[in-house]
């Protein structure tokens, strides 16, 4: 089945840094989307995107869908404390919801 | 409030009990998706209901047992469990077709078999 790399797992970083992250895929995808989880809560859907080369921003987040189709990044401006959760990213050919595939996910967290 | 529900937010359970996990949406969506979340592993999706059929059951063993008596609910009810069976098991919807593929999650129901 597809695949999804996401890296890094985690990042410690200090309040006030840029983040960056990424995923890449076995195969081609026509929709990514970034999702956010927040400790004890479900993924909360930060940024879609649905173009190859598409650039999209949330604020300070800002993703991009990989010319490639094959992968997509996301960056997060001047973190700030309450940027701390886990990124995932998830895409499908299809387009359908029930056919996105997840990532492992990314665990930010922001030092003061 | 994300729209989507899901109670109990926390069960502990033994191996030999019986017990359920309870979603309700509010979005008016036509699809719901049961899906477990295992540290540091990608969503593993279980159930999937469109219209109130089930559409995907991805070789989930049948100590699972999804039900969703309309477009509203979904249940999963859990009978013998294993400890590997701990994890957060989160409950979603979608307005299917719409090729956007989002999906909207509830809050997570933290299970723990001892």
């Amino acid at each position: 089945g597809q695949q999804l790399n996401q890296s890094p797992q985690s990042m410690f970083i200090q309040e006030g840094e840029d983040v960056s992250m990424n995923c890449t895929s076995s195969s081609i995808f026509n929709t990514w989307l970034w999702y956010k989880q927040e400790p004890g809560e479900g993924p909360v859907l930060l940024i879609a995107l649905y173009k190859a080369g598409e650039l999209t921003s949330n604020g300070r987040l800002t993703a991009q869908f990989g010319i490639t189709r094959k992968d997509s990044f996301l960056n997060i401006s001047a973190s700030i404390p309450s940027d701390v959760g886990i990124y995932f990213c998830a895409g499908s050919f299809s387009g359908s919801a029930r056919q996105l595939t997840f990532g492992s996910g990314t665990q930010l967290t922001v030092l003061p | 409030e994300t729209g989507v529900t899901q109670t109990p937010r926390h069960l502990v359970m033994g191996m030999t009990n019986k017990k359920s996990l309870k979603c309700e949406q509010h979005l008016g969506h036509n699809a719901m998706y049961w899906y477990k979340q295992s540290a540091k592993k990608p969503l593993e999706l279980m159930f999937v209901y469109n219209f109130k059929e089930q559409t995907e059951n991805n070789s989930v063993p049948s100590r699972f047992s999804p039900e969703c008596p309309n477009s509203s609910h979904l249940f999963l009810h859990l009978h013998t469990l294993q400890p590997e069976d701990s994890a957060l098991y989160l409950c979603a919807s979608s307005q299917e077709p719409k090729e956007t593929g989002e999906l909207f999650f509830g809050e997570g129901s933290r299970l723990t078999v001892l």
